[in-house]
């Protein structure tokens, strides 16, 4: 396995600005994830996707973020009108979910997409 | 409401000396847990996970954590630190089989050679 794997790994931009973070999971990993971290926090779940499709969102998460995973590969994450709230680190895992083998799922992390709003 | 409560924000310790990091969950069911490492610059690494079956488990670098359902615990213990241990370890919960994972707070453990 060549891990998860997130880009860019830095980005700073003006509140206002959208940004776009992708995501490429571990290869056949059917689910994949998005949290979020800020400093002295733990990860905080944001969204994920099974295949192609999302299956929950956070009440977290505001309309303007929006995430997507067309052909159930990778995905990316697209923050719209940034704010400095949204400085953080942005984090994306993905596990390998079996019909009838979910309580044997693993999330597997990626070293994170850092974020900063000025 | 799901949470994860971690007892200890920093820890610090001398080589040699015993660990034990305290992880309480909330009661919601049937849980998964695990317990994740990030060693300074590197990212999220799984350290060690519970499923079913023997409430003691074992990870990698000499780690180990018990499932204490009664208590809704997940301690996570190692006998002897080392100067490389230094980290912040993250507590993670999984409900009813559900896609998210629920982290604690974290502990930074400092480990002074």
């Amino acid at each position: 396995d060549t891990g998860v794997s997130q880009d860019p790994r830095h980005k700073i931009t003006k509140r206002g600005q959208n940004v776009t973070f992708r995501c490429d999971p571990i290869s056949e990993h059917n689910r994949l994830y998005w949290y979020r971290q800020t400093l002295g926090q733990g990860p905080e779940f944001l969204t994920y996707f099974q295949n192609e499709a999302q299956l929950e969102k956070s009440r977290l998460l505001s309309d303007r973020f929006s995430a997507e995973r067309p052909k159930g590969s990778f995905s990316t994450l697209e923050i719209q009108r940034t704010e400095q709230g949204d400085s953080a680190m942005y984090l994306c895992a993905s596990s390998r979910n079996l019909l009838g083998g979910g309580r044997k799922e693993t999330q597997y992390f990626g070293p994170g997409t850092r974020l900063l709003v000025l | 409401a799901q949470s994860v409560s971690q007892h200890n924000h920093h820890v610090i310790l001398s080589e040699a000396a015993s660990l034990e990091l305290g992880c309480n969950y909330s009661y919601g069911g049937t849980v998964n847990l695990f317990w994740y490492v990030q060693y300074p610059g590197q990212h999220l690494q799984l350290l060690l996970k519970y499923f079913s079956g023997d409430p003691l488990v074992k990870g990698i670098k000499g780690f180990e954590a018990e499932f204490i359902k009664s208590k809704f615990s997940f301690n996570l213990r190692k006998p002897s630190v080392q100067w490389s241990d230094t980290a912040e370890y993250f507590c993670a919960v999984l409900y009813n089989q559900g896609g998210k994972l629920i982290f604690g707070q974290g502990t930074e453990l400092s480990v002074k050679p």
